[in-house]
């Protein structure tokens, strides 16, 4: 239980163009997912806090307009990287909380997505 | 602000050796501490968690004790084993006011465990 899927895993993209992750919790509703970034060894950065149906809480330093984050539903968050650039090259990772059998603060996270701007 | 250090790694063991890594913490309020897996190009796993002082967390033979009077957190395993080799980040999440379910993360300790 508590799966939480990304797509998709690796992407290669021009610069200049739009990347779309999806983050998926599997068997659970997650009211919040979590957007992270993790450079190479180092440790994950928090982008941004989207709860569904409402709009995205960034991270001070995140921009909000290159970083677009979607929660439409309970079980689906996506965030845009929008006119990609090299630096924005990393790896994307999302969690999700689920209320209802965990109360408390517990994330669960995906696979994560390589994201490589060339 | 909340911040969380772990030892630095990387960390290089033989099987069955003991493991410790150290954490501290430091948080605004009363916070949940969590430790936290990535194996080789995968994504994070929750390893243990505890909430409240003098929990104990515990899984796959690791353990780590809620310490409040020296605000600390450590990771240890009495027998690792090659397949413990992983990324282990500490984190907390503080449970009061705007900061509520965010965690922070320490900067990960690289195992390495050799046969």
């Amino acid at each position: 239980g508590a799966v939480v899927s990304q797509h998709p895993s690796r992407v290669i993209c021009k610069s200049g163009t739009s990347v779309k992750i999806e983050c998926r919790s599997l068997d659970f509703q997650a009211t919040t997912m979590f957007w992270y970034r993790q450079f190479p060894k180092q440790s994950l950065m928090l982008m941004a806090t989207s709860n569904e149906g409402s709009k995205a809480t960034y991270e001070q330093g995140v921009e909000k307009d290159k970083f677009l984050i979607n929660h439409a539903s309970l079980t689906l968050s996506t965030l845009t990287v929008t006119s990609a650039h090299p630096e924005d090259s990393s790896f994307y990772i999302c969690s999700a909380r689920d209320w209802l059998r965990h109360p408390t603060d517990t994330q669960y996270f995906g696979p994560g997505t390589r994201l490589t701007v060339l | 602000g909340d911040s969380v250090t772990q030892m630095e790694g990387p960390v290089t063991l033989s099987e069955e050796a003991f493991l410790t890594i150290n954490c501290t913490y430091t948080a605004t309020g009363y916070p949940s501490l969590f430790w936290y897996v990535q194996y080789p190009g995968e994504g994070l796993q929750l390893l243990l968690k505890a909430t409240k002082a003098d929990d104990k967390g515990s899984n796959k033979g690791f353990e780590a004790t809620y310490r409040k009077e020296t605000t600390s957190f450590h990771l240890e395993k009495g027998s690792v084993q090659v397949s413990d080799s992983a990324v282990y980040f500490c984190a907390l999440s503080d449970r009061g006011g705007t900061s509520y379910g965010k965690l922070t993360f320490g900067q990960g300790t690289i195992l390495t465990v050799h046969p």
